[in-house]
């Protein structure tokens, strides 16, 4: 089945810097990529989400790319602010009967 | 904006008690999820649900577990006879996903706390 690494585990910016997560999956057949915010007693929301037909996508501050080649994304937050501070997953599905299989969560922290 | 709603918030159970996670999907989604989060660790999809049979399951979703949609609005999880390492966040999705291959965005309800004793 689908593995989904995601790297770092942690990690802390001083506000106003970019922040960048990144994941690798195994399943080739995986063509969806979504990414989640999960605040403290809350579900994961979605962010953004990017489909194997697009290397990038973007949505304001927030950016997504796509290797299909080396099985890799990444999200990418520009002018970190103290509200992105939350934990942050990525996740790999191959269709929509499919549960997603997600990344293991980075703890982003803003400094201010 | 429409939410999906789980209940309870928090459920706490004896070991070897049947419990049953009650989700309210968006109302135009077809297509109902139900995923585990153990403390500290990755959210674990368990099983997807459309049109009224389960569409995929994982291997942790076993005999002790069973989902139904008993009407128009509700889904629900129900664990058999519970083991304390069923304790975890349980997080129900829905998505407008219309066939096995349509990838949809899934939208999650803020979970129900299981606590097993």
């Amino acid at each position: 089945g689908e593995n989904v690494e995601q790297h770092p585990s942690t990690l802390s910016v001083q506000e106003g810097d970019s922040a960048v997560i990144k994941c690798t999956y195994s399943d080739s057949a995986s063509n969806y990529f979504p990414w989640y915010k999960q605040e403290l007693g809350k579900g994961p929301q979605l962010i953004i989400d990017i489909r194997s037909n697009v290397g990038e996508k973007k949505d304001q501050r927030i950016a997504v790319t796509l290797n299909k080649t080396a099985k890799h994304f990444s999200l990418h937050i520009t002018e970190t602010q103290p509200e992105d501070s939350a934990v942050y997953f990525c996740a790999a599905s191959r269709g929509g009967a499919d549960g997603l299989t997600f990344g293991k969560g980075t703890h982003l922290i803003i400094q201010p | 904006e429409p939410e999906v709603t789980q209940t309870p918030s928090h459920q706490v159970t004896q070991m070897g008690q049947e419990v049953i996670l009650r989700c309210v999907p968006i109302s135009n989604h077809l297509y109902f999820y139900w995923y585990r989060q153990i403390l500290g660790q990755k959210v674990e999809f368990l099983v997807s649900f459309y049109n009224n049979e389960i569409s995929e399951k994982s291997e942790i979703f076993d005999d002790q577990f069973s989902v139904e949609r008993p009407d128009g609005s509700n889904f629900t999880l129900k664990i058999r006879s519970t083991k304390l390492e069923d304790s975890a966040m349980y997080f129900c999705a829905s998505s407008r996903a219309t066939d096995r291959y349509d990838n949809q965005p899934q939208h999650f309800g803020d979970g129900t706390r299981l606590s097993i004793l």
